[in-house]
């Protein structure tokens, strides 16, 4: 089944403690992103990969770093968590940057406290 | 700077009646729109889109509507269904500096009631 997984779905954390969001494909697709929603402002881009080794910052990159060192992953990582980063996270992918019909995962709720 | 604008966080409309769901845009670089459906605890999942060289795109109940010189954009969907209550994102893409990024308004939760 085509799908984007994210692991974990929730996560308490305390501010300051690092952590990383896992986000895998397995559609083969190029591109992939992170979008955090919060209510009220709709989604944000994050990051996007356009393809391997190859990423760009999107509307809200502080506090958070990615890495695309294979096609399939696309973690994000918090290095030092804060309580403005508690949101809900989704990772995407699509088959380009010029395909914009992009397929998301289930979301990752995080909680800085 | 929103560049793209959902100003009617909600909506509520009868079973079987048209649902408009209305979306504007600032950035004249943007020339490939999509509308995303979203229900609580999934991720959004895509609906339809319309590439700015057309100005409607069908797709069974739901069609999409682009008034470029106006930078406006609206879904229809005929005829409602309890079904699509949701929320509704509308989002935008293109070329140059916009290539690679997806813009996304805030959402219209949609209500379709029997």
């Amino acid at each position: 089944e085509a799908q984007v997984t994210q692991n974990p779905r929730y996560l308490i954390t305390v501010t300051g403690k690092k952590l990383t969001v896992t986000c895998s494909q397995n559609m083969n697709h190029e591109y992939m992103s992170w979008y955090r929603q919060d209510p009220g402002l709709g989604l944000r881009q994050i990051y996007y990969s356009m393809n391997v080794e190859v990423t760009d910052k999107g509307d809200v990159p502080e506090g958070y770093k990615v890495s695309r060192k294979e096609k399939r992953n696309f973690p994000l990582i918090l290095e030092s968590p804060s309580p403005n980063q508690t949101s809900l996270y989704f990772c995407a992918s699509s088959s380009s940057g010029f395909s914009y019909e992009q397929y998301f995962g289930p979301g990752t709720r995080l909680t800085v406290t | 700077d929103q560049q793209v604008k959902q100003n009617s966080p909600s909506l509520s409309v009868q079973e079987g009646r048209i649902s408009i769901l209305n979306c504007d845009y600032t950035n004249s670089m943007f020339d490939y729109f999509l509308w995303y459906k979203k229900y609580p605890a999934e991720g959004p999942t895509f609906l339809i889109s319309i590439s700015s060289i057309k100005d409607k795109n069908e797709d069974g109940r739901f069609t999409v509507f682009l008034n470029k010189s106006a930078k406006h954009l609206s879904l229809h969907i005929v005829p409602s269904q309890p079904g699509d209550s949701a929320v509704y994102f509308c989002a935008a893409s293109g070329r140059g500096s916009t290539l690679g990024r997806l813009y996304f308004g805030r959402g219209t939760q949609l209500t379709v009631w029997p």
